[in-house]
């Protein structure tokens, strides 16, 4: 079963926009991880970002996490149509196990 | 450098067959991850490997699936007697170790008529 939930399941922008995605979860983590997927296809990573970090930035991409709260966010820059994916977070659960847990995605669009 | 490939990409079945996906890691990574992805959801965890031992396995992972990864390095995941809910998207990962980057091949879609 998926332990996280993303909000909003959908998002639609213009080129040029900032797209924010949010990620809640259940349990303890160790790692938070955010992936892009083109319709039918794998996943591509995105970033990394630790339970001790609180803000990470790569590109036009910044994350957010906190602990306190269990949530994420994803923050998308002056998007760009190449952007339009789902967006999912996964965790990377803080027990003896190194599997992901993941979201149910926000589909973003973005119209040029 | 290339990145983690699955084989085949499509797979059409019939109901009651067997199926064999196979994955070939990063090289040089050690762990290995089976996830299952349906329509519209995130992926869910299969199974994951720690070389060629088998670290721990999903609930989802009925008797009918089985994950190998003999030598270390690539992985079958064997379906026997297909059911159409097994009908998904069958993507593996690796990593470089305990909680770090798990980076995805394209997956094989399956289709169980």
């Amino acid at each position: 079963s998926q332990q996280g939930e993303e909000d909003p399941q959908a998002l639609s922008i213009q080129e040029g926009e900032n797209a924010t995605m949010n990620c809640s979860y259940k349990t303890s983590i160790n790692n938070l991880q955010w992936y892009r997927q083109n319709s039918g296809r794998g996943l591509v990573h995105l970033i990394l970002i630790r339970s001790n970090e609180r803000e990470k930035h790569s590109g036009r991409l910044r994350v957010t996490l906190d602990t306190s709260k269990k949530s994420s966010s994803l923050l998308i820059t002056a998007s760009r149509a190449a952007d339009t994916a789902s967006y999912f977070c996964a965790g990377g659960l803080s027990y003896n196990t190194d599997k992901l847990i993941f979201g149910t995605g926000t589909r973003l669009q973005v119209f040029p | 450098d290339t990145g983690v490939s699955q084989n085949p990409r499509h797979k059409i079945t019939k109901r009651g067959q067997n199926v064999t996906f196979r994955c070939d890691p990063i090289s040089e990574h050690n762990r290995l991850y089976w996830y299952r992805q349906t329509l519209g959801q995130g992926p869910e965890f299969l199974t994951y490997f720690q070389n060629e031992a088998q670290l721990e396995k999903s609930r989802l992972l009925s008797d009918r699936f089985s994950a190998e990864r003999p030598k270390g390095s690539f992985s079958t995941l064997e379906i026997q007697r297909t059911e159409q809910g097994d009908s998904a998207m069958y993507l593996c990962a690796s990593s470089s170790g305990d909680y770090e980057t798990q980076y995805f091949g394209p997956g094989t879609r399956l289709l169980v008529l």
